[in-house]
């Protein structure tokens, strides 16, 4: 079954460590997205992509990178690790922007010391 | 700017009826989402509306009025696994959801 995966489920880290987390989808979609879910927020749009080599910086980007190097892949690396930055991480993905729904991964609980 | 609203919790008791609201101001409308996600786990998908009216899915409804900015979703004979966070997300003019910070279901027996 298609599925979408991310990696590591926790992690701990600290201040100005560059991390990585990892996003693999199997669905073969062109789009995808990470979000970060804090209390009393809705999720946050942080960078998304629409195909390989495309990236665009959402509503809280600041600190944060990604590349598409392949369809599965999507990775969001934290340049130097923020006490800001303790969240968690969804990543998603969809096959249509213009109608279909996000999938979403398990999430990623980061917290930096 | 940008605002989705719904209340940040609700209590319900198993076997009844609950609907959760949500209104929203954004640039554009290209669509209405209900996620469902349980604490610790990711966000599930459950309805979408973009025509005004009730879509009904099982024991699930939402129903959509574009010219009121309001949504609701309506969750009939309640059982204890529905207890979890509802998220009302719209699809903008640039065709990115904007998320409500979500309402917490609790249901009591």
């Amino acid at each position: 079954d298609a599925e979408i995966t991310q990696s590591p489920r926790h992690k701990i880290t600290e201040t100005g460590r560059q991390v990585t987390l990892a996003c693999h989808q199997t669905w073969n979609h062109n789009n995808m997205f990470w979000y970060r879910q804090d209390l009393g927020h809705g999720l946050r749009l942080i960078h998304y992509s629409y195909g390989v080599q495309d990236t665009n910086k959402g509503e809280v980007s600041d600190g944060y990178s990604v590349s598409r190097s392949n369809t599965e892949d999507l990775p969001l690396t934290l340049e130097s690790a923020a006490s800001s930055q303790t969240s968690v991480y969804f990543c998603a993905s969809s096959l249509s922007l213009e109608v279909d729904e996000q999938y979403f991964g398990p999430g990623t609980r980061l917290t930096v010391t | 700017g940008q605002n989705i609203d719904q209340p940040t919790e609700m209590t319900a008791t198993e076997g009844a009826i609950v609907q959760i609201n949500c209104t929203y101001q954004t640039s554009g409308f290209n669509g209405l989402f209900w996620y469902q996600q349980h604490a610790g786990e990711a966000p599930t998908f459950l309805s979408y509306n973009v025509l005004d009216g009730l879509e009904e899915k099982g024991r699930f409804s939402s129903f959509l009025s574009r010219s009121k900015g309001y949504s609701y979703l309506l969750l009939k004979e309640l059982q204890m696994k529905d207890s979890a966070s509802y998220l009302c997300a719209v699809r903008d003019s640039n065709y990115q959801l904007i998320w409500g910070a979500g309402t917490k279901l609790i249901i009591k027996p």
